[in-house]
């Protein structure tokens, strides 16, 4: 399986861009990278998911470096309510499933705490 | 995106006793669901995954007698904790996947916070 590897903890101010690293250097070609947050004591909240290109939604832009090995989660404006435990994850597929089988392996994260 | 809830979000029970927590999809068909733990300050983590009308798959180290799943339908899975002992105290969270798109995407439930005394 594919790990990734998270900062434990960052800062960023208040209306500032939050950018979020995550190191995947051993991901395989057909894996997708996957972005989700827990604010606490909550359950995980969906941000964004890519493959090779860049993604970006009303959420979160993805940036995939061109071998893959990393991305980087950016949030454009963050907010107080942005502080929270973000989790990278790398999807594996279950070869013949046609995306339809995989498991979602949640490390440790990184807790991104807001300063106003 | 899609909804998936729970219930109860949080329940304290006695030592011995057994809980059922509820998962459903509302607004979307859950080929499979997938029941984690997470302790204090831990990550999640998966403990079994389940197919509708088919038995769970347990990960390693989880007991399935204990943690019987059961997932009836195409919306609802249960998660039962039978004989509960205070070490089972965590906070339970569901997960359901289904067709979006024209992809297979995860959505997680808001948790249940199992306090067991």
């Amino acid at each position: 399986d594919a790990k990734t590897t998270q900062p434990p903890s960052m800062d960023c101010a208040e209306g500032r861009a939050a950018n979020l690293p995550c190191n995947h250097s051993t991901i395989s070609g057909n894996e997708y990278v996957y972005w989700y947050r827990q604010i606490h004591s909550q359950g995980p909240q969906y941000i964004i998911h890519g493959l090779k290109n860049n993604e970006t939604n009303e959420m979160a832009s993805l940036i995939i470096t061109e071998d893959r090995k990393s991305s980087t989660l950016i949030l454009p404006h963050a907010t107080l309510r942005d502080t929270a435990v973000y989790y990278c994850i790398v999807r594996v597929d279950d070869e013949y499933s046609g995306g339809s089988n995989y498991k979602l392996t949640f490390g440790k994260g990184t807790l991104l705490t807001v300063n106003p | 995106g899609a909804v998936v809830s729970q219930h109860p979000s949080w329940v304290i029970c006695k030592s011995g006793t057994s809980v059922k927590i509820e998962c459903r999809s509302l607004d979307f068909q859950a080929t499979t669901m997938f029941w984690y733990r997470q302790f204090p300050k831990q990550s999640l983590m998966l403990m079994a995954t389940s197919n509708e009308g088919s038995k769970a798959t347990y990960e390693q180290g989880v007991e399935k007698d204990k943690f019987l799943i059961n997932h009836a339908s195409l919306t609802l899975s249960t998660l039962t904790v039978t004989s509960a002992h205070p070490e089972d105290s965590s906070f339970y969270i569901c997960s359901a996947r289904g067709l979006a798109g024209r992809s297979y995407e995860q959505y997680f439930g808001p948790g249940t916070r199992l306090t067991v005394t």
